[in-house]
């Protein structure tokens, strides 16, 4: 079946680091991309997405490249900021008997000190 | 600004009783969606509802009922028969299944068996 595959984290990190969270997926077709945020209590936000391979998809300094051929989507931002603490979804939609079914990650939790 | 709401934001359940979360949306979307949220495991689906009138189980669906009699709203029953209802409740849309859209979530119920 879909699968994605992020480490849960925490990833600790200090204000201004560079950010790297991996995400890789299993999917049969092809699927559509997606990176969703929690601030703690709230629901998550879609954050950036991308549909094809080689997309880009970016949002508040963040961004994520669709690479196919490692089977990857991971997220990046250069300088992270103390707001910038959340858990992170990576997740996939894949269309099933005129369905689109999404499959999420386990969330990576980030932590930013000033 | 339209959005998602869900209610209560926190919810106690005694053993044996049946709860309702309810789920309302300003947004136009024709699509719905339950998902649990537990520590470690990601989000899993519940139901889903593509139009008003119809919803499909999900993955996890067995001791929970939906209706769907309108448009703007979507409620969960957690029903005596879950035997592990505790756990963070969201209530997602998107403006019509099978697109890749992305969701918007609502904020989210925190049902506790007391």
């Amino acid at each position: 079946g879909d699968s994605v595959t992020q480490m849960e984290g925490p990833v600790t990190l200090s204000e201004e680091a560079f950010l790297t969270i991996n995400c890789t997926y299993t999917a049969t077709g092809y699927p559509s991309l997606f990176w969703y945020v929690q601030y703690p209590g709230e629901g998550l936000q879609l954050l950036l997405k991308a549909t094809k391979a080689d997309d880009k998809g970016s949002n508040k300094g963040f961004e994520a490249t669709y690479r196919k051929e490692t089977t990857s989507f991971h997220l990046e931002k250069g300088s992270v900021q103390v707001s910038d603490s959340a858990v992170y979804f990576c997740a996939l939609s894949v269309g099933s008997g005129g369905y689109q079914k999404v499959t999420f990650g386990i969330g990576t939790k980030l932590q930013v000190i000033p | 600004d339209g959005g998602i709401t869900q209610s209560p934001k926190y919810l106690f359940r005694k053993e044996g009783q049946n709860v309702t979360l309810s789920c309302e949306q300003n947004l136009n979307h024709d699509a719905m969606y339950w998902y649990r949220q537990d520590p470690g495991q990601g989000l899993r689906l519940i139901y889903y509802s593509q139009i008003v009138n119809d919803f499909q189980k999900g993955d996890i669906a067995e001791g929970y009922s939906v209706s769907r009699e309108k448009k703007e709203s979507f409620p969960l029953t957690v029903t005596s028969a879950q035997k592990n209802p505790t756990a963070f409740y969201l209530c997602a849309s998107e403006p019509t299944g099978g697109t890749n859209y992305g969701y918007t979530f609502g904020s989210g119920t925190r049902l506790t068996v007391v």
